[in-house]
C-alpha cells in the first residue's frame, strides 16, 4: 500500500500561506501525488495534482521535489473557509493516511 | 460540473440487517472504488471496481460486503450482515481512466450508515 507522511496538525493566520508538507518516499516513477482535503465528514474534496512539475490552480499550488520523494501543497491566501483536513495520495487505490489538521486562525 | 451522489444520506438499520448503499457515478468514469471512515478516523479504501469486476479490495472487505453495478448507471454496496463496528461514513469514488494516472478521483457526499 501506498505510504505518506504528514504533520497531523497545523496553524495558519487567515490571509497567510499555508504550506502543507508530505513525504511519498515510495512513490514510483510513474505515479502522480494527488492533494485531497476533507471539510468535516463531506466527501474528499480533490484540489491538484502532479507527477514532476510544480502545478498551479485556482485553488492552491503544488511543489514537487526533484526527486519526488517529498511534496508541498501551498494555499496562498489562507482563509477560514480552508480549515480542513488535508491529505496527500498516490497510488492506483488512492490510499489516504492521516492527513494534516489546518486550522486557520482570525 | 458533473458529481458522484450517493443516497440515502443518513441509514439507521438494526444489527443483522441488510443494507444497500447507492451511488451513481461520474456518467464517463470506468472505475469505481468505496471507502469508508470511521467516525473520527482516516479515510479507508474497500473497493475498486472496473468492468463488471472486482480490481482490488482490502482486507476489510471480507464476505459480508459485496458490489454490484447492476445498470448502466448505479454502484452499490451491499452489507449483508451489519454489525455495529460497521457504523461508519461510506464513500463512493469514481475516476474516468487510471491508466495513465493522470485523472483524479471524484467522491461522492458519503452516506452515514448507523448500526444500532
Amino acid at each position: 500500500d501506498a505510504k505518506t507522511t504528514q504533520p497531523p496538525s497545523m496553524d495558519c493566520a487567515e490571509g497567510r500561506a499555508a504550506n502543507l508538507p508530505c513525504n511519498h518516499s515510495t512513490i514510483s516513477g510513474n505515479e502522480y501525488v494527488y492533494w485531497y482535503r476533507q471539510i468535516h465528514s463531506q466527501g474528499p474534496q480533490y484540489i491538484i495534482h502532479g507527477l514532476k512539475n510544480n502545478e498551479t490552480n485556482e485553488m492552491a499550488s503544488l511543489i514537487i521535489t526533484e526527486d519526488r520523494k517529498s511534496s508541498t501543497l501551498i494555499l496562498p491566501h489562507a482563509t477560514l473557509r480552508d480549515t480542513a483536513v488535508y491529505y496527500c495520495v498516490y497510488g492506483q487505490n488512492f490510499v489516504f493516511g492521516p492527513g494534516t489538521r489546518l486550522s486557520v486562525l482570525p | 460540473e458533473p458529481e458522484v451522489t450517493q443516497t440515502p444520506s443518513h441509514q439507521v438499520t438494526q444489527m443483522g440487517q441488510e443494507v444497500i448503499l447507492r451511488c451513481v457515478p461520474i456518467s464517463n468514469h470506468l472505475y469505481f472504488y468505496w471507502y469508508r471512515q470511521i467516525l473520527g478516523q482516516k479515510v479507508e479504501f474497500l473497493v475498486s471496481f472496473y468492468n463488471n469486476e472486482i480490481s482490488e479490495k482490502s482486507e476489510i472487505f471480507d464476505d459480508q460486503f459485496s458490489v454490484e453495478r447492476p445498470d448502466g448507471s448505479n454502484f452499490t454496496l451491499k452489507i449483508r450482515s451489519t454489525k455495529l463496528e460497521d457504523s461508519a461514513m461510506y464513500f463512493c469514488a469514481s475516476i474516468s481512466d487510471r491508466t495513465g494516472g493522470n485523472s483524479p478521483l471524484h467522491f461522492g457526499n458519503g452516506t452515514r450508515l448507523t448500526v444500532t
